[in-house]
């Protein structure tokens, strides 16, 4: 089945103990990103990466680091959790092009005390 | 400014009832996807249709429909005959080609309740 899996779908952690988020496709995109989704502010951009070895910034980067050394895989690590980070993420796919939409993940749901 | 705007942040609809959920766009690029999600409250993120900016005919998908009006730069889903597993958080977003096709930046959604 083609799809988009991050896990953990929830993670509860103390600000400043690092963590990460791990994302996996299977439909051989070229292209993956990080969204974050808060209440009132819709889903904002972290980080995306058009192929393996290029990443990119998106709106909200401060916090947060990636890499992608295998085209299936594109973890999401933050070194030193804050509060200020809980939120629902999710990691999302596609082919680059005009019309490709985006295959997103389940959503991590992140708590940091 | 904002490249996607929503302007309701909730709709009430009844069953069988259509409903039309705005969406306006800023953008000078004149290649551009207009794409449509539905998150239900379980919390994933369903692809529902796609307006590209230069197909001729708005697109339709079953009971979705986009009112694409170009000059408006608006891009409207028409949901028709609701039914109670259409109440979810809607969201518009686009695809630049001067990203690369790369960015989906999204509005910040509007909450649908369909009621029995």
């Amino acid at each position: 089945e083609a799809q988009v899996t991050q896990n953990p779908r929830y993670l509860i952690t103390v600000t400043g103990k690092k963590l990460t988020v791990t994302c996996s496709q299977n439909m051989n995109h070229e292209y993956m990103s990080w969204y974050r989704q808060d209440p009132g502010l819709g889903l904002r951009q972290i980080y995306y990466s058009m192929n393996v070895e290029v990443t990119d910034k998106g709106d909200v980067p401060e916090g947060y680091k990636v890499s992608r050394k295998e085209k299936r895989n594109f973890p999401l690590i933050l070194e030193s959790p804050s509060p200020n980070q809980t939120s629902l993420y999710f990691c999302a796919s596609s082919f680059i092009g005009q019309n490709s939409p985006l295959h997103f993940g389940n959503g991590t749901r992140l708590t940091v005390t | 400014a904002q490249k996607i705007t929503q302007t309701q942040p909730g709709m009430f609809v009844q069953e069988k009832e259509a409903v039309t959920l705005d969406c306006t766009y800023d953008t000078s690029d004149p290649s551009y996807g207009l794409f449509w999600y539905k998150q239900p409250s379980s919390g994933e993120m369903i692809f529902l249709i796609y307006q590209g900016s230069y197909d001729q005919q708005n697109a339709t998908e079953g009971r979705y429909s986009l009112n694409f009006q170009k000059a408006r730069k608006s891009a409207n889903l028409v949901i028709s005959a609701s039914q109670l597993g259409d109440s979810a958080m809607y969201f518009c977003a686009m695809r630049e080609s001067d990203s690369g096709y790369s960015t989906l930046t999204f509005g910040k959604g509007t909450m649908l309740l369909v009621s029995p």
